[in-house]
């Protein structure tokens, strides 16, 4: 499958714990984008890399959020000291830049629940 | 105001009705419009692009009205299998960092 890949599927925790997320992009693609889902919402942008660099985060990206590309490829986006209200799916994309109609290409998500 | 507007549905519509979304979008500036699909605990996934002069894909057809800021996307001949949810997506920047309305919700019955 050379789809974008995100691990885990689910990821139960409890009020306080941290948890780390990863997504794997389509090899060729140099941009990756973090989204958010809530039910009934569409999806809203955290945040987004071009290879390894950050180059913008949305003011939902509190403090207790960090994403890394360290080498350009794969991301992961960790969450520290979890909430209730940071339950939601989080979305991987990725992308090649400066096609002129970027599209987007999302993984299946990881469903995170806090309890 | 929100940036993307949908109305949220549901649409519920017999197998082979005409249905329309229409989605209304508060930044000028933005540059690139796309309606996404997305099914009942999937991704999104791309649909189609928004050109200005309107593009037709099968039996989906999407326009975009730029001085009104608005999109539409027309669907004919409706199946079983076009009930999800219908995102309409605007992207404003040189990142093409996409933001998406809440979706309209369509069920095809028979």
């Amino acid at each position: 499958d050379t789809g974008v890949s995100q691990n885990p599927r689910h990821k139960i925790t409890k009020r306080g714990q941290n948890v780390t997320f990863r997504c794997d992009p389509i090899s060729e693609h140099n941009r990756l984008y973090w989204y958010r889902q809530t039910l009934g919402q569409g999806p809203e942008f955290l945040t987004y890399f071009q290879n390894e660099a950050q180059l913008e985060k949305s003011r939902l990206l509190s403090d207790r959020f960090s994403a890394e590309r360290p080498k350009g490829s794969f991301s992961t986006l960790e969450i520290q000291r979890t909430e209730q209200g940071d339950s939601a799916m989080y979305l991987c994309a990725s992308s090649i830049a400066g096609t002129g109609d970027e599209k987007l290409f999302f993984g299946s998500g990881t469903q995170l629940s806090v309890l | 105001r929100k940036e993307v507007e949908q109305d949220p549905g549901p649409f519920n519509v017999p197998e082979g009705a005409t249905v329309a979304f229409n989605c209304t979008y508060s930044n000028s500036a933005s540059q690139s419009f796309f309606w996404y699909r997305q099914d009942c605990r999937k991704e999104p996934k791309l649909l189609m692009s928004v050109y200005s002069s309107g593009n037709e894909d099968g039996r989906f057809t999407a326009q975009l009205n730029r001085a009104s800021q608005y999109i539409s996307l027309l669907i004919r001949d409706s199946k079983l299998s076009d009930s999800a949810t219908y995102l309409c997506v605007v992207a404003t920047g040189t990142a093409s960092k996409l933001t998406f309305g809440t979706g309209t919700r369509l069920q095809v019955t028979l």
